[in-house]
């Protein structure tokens, strides 16, 4: 069964710094992993999408690496502000093991102190 | 504007009653989902399906029903038979195809007292 781990649960860092958040999953069989940003009682935005067979996606100050042979990737977000305050989410589209759908992790939930 | 809607925002409902979460797309999209999400815990998949008039069961599919009678909408209801009903429930999309992403409507927050 396909298990998603994001690290650090909770993160707060003053405003500017470079900052690196961890996601894992157990099966490296997947169609293509996604991140997305949760703001405080609302729906997700999706930041950025990696496909199986690439190692990395850009958007502006955001940049997410796919590592699948071992099960890792990272957002990178550079020069961060306190609009990038939210809720961090991972996800993996799996290959098999029954329904098709993502599965998540529990997030990382960012504050950016000004 | 192009996007995924959810009705009502807010939803209050007497345990035992059932009752219907709204989900509409104009972005043209084959494949829809429905998604839970608790406190402390990651989305959980409830239904999907891939075209109109098929949709299969996600991993939590049991209390719950759907149909997709038209590509643009996937109502989803939760049925008294749902033990745990009060989350937030978040519906999505994307073109057919595994590799595509999936785009998210604003969710629905149902509180069952």
């Amino acid at each position: 069964k396909q298990e998603v781990t994001q690290i650090p649960a909770a993160l707060s860092v003053p405003e500017g710094e470079n900052l690196v958040l961890n996601c894992s999953f157990t099966d490296s069989a997947i169609y293509n992993l996604q991140w997305f940003r949760q703001d405080p009682g609302k729906g997700l935005t999706s930041l950025l999408l990696i496909q199986s067979s690439q190692r990395e996606q850009t958007s502006g100050r955001l940049n997410a690496s796919l590592d699948k042979s071992s099960g890792r990737s990272t957002l990178y977000i550079a020069a961060s502000q306190p609009g990038d305050s939210a809720t961090y989410l991972c996800a993996v589209h799996r290959v098999g093991g029954g329904a098709d759908g993502l599965t998540f992790g529990k997030g990382t939930h960012l504050i950016i102190q000004p | 504007d192009g996007g995924i809607t959810q009705s009502p925002k807010y939803l209050f409902r007497k345990e035992g009653q059932n009752v219907t979460l709204s989900c509409e797309q104009n972005l043209n999209h084959d494949a829809m989902y429905w998604y839970r999400q608790d406190p402390g815990q990651g989305l959980r998949l409830i239904y999907y399906s891939q075209i109109v008039n098929d949709f299969q069961k996600g991993d939590i599919a049991e209390g719950y029903s759907v149909s997709r009678e038209k590509k643009e909408s996937f109502p989803l209801t939760v049925t008294s038979a749902q033990k745990n009903p009060t989350a937030f429930y978040l519906c999505a999309s994307s073109m057919q195809g595994r590799t595509y992403e999936q785009y998210f409507g604003p969710g629905t927050r149902l509180t069952v007292t």
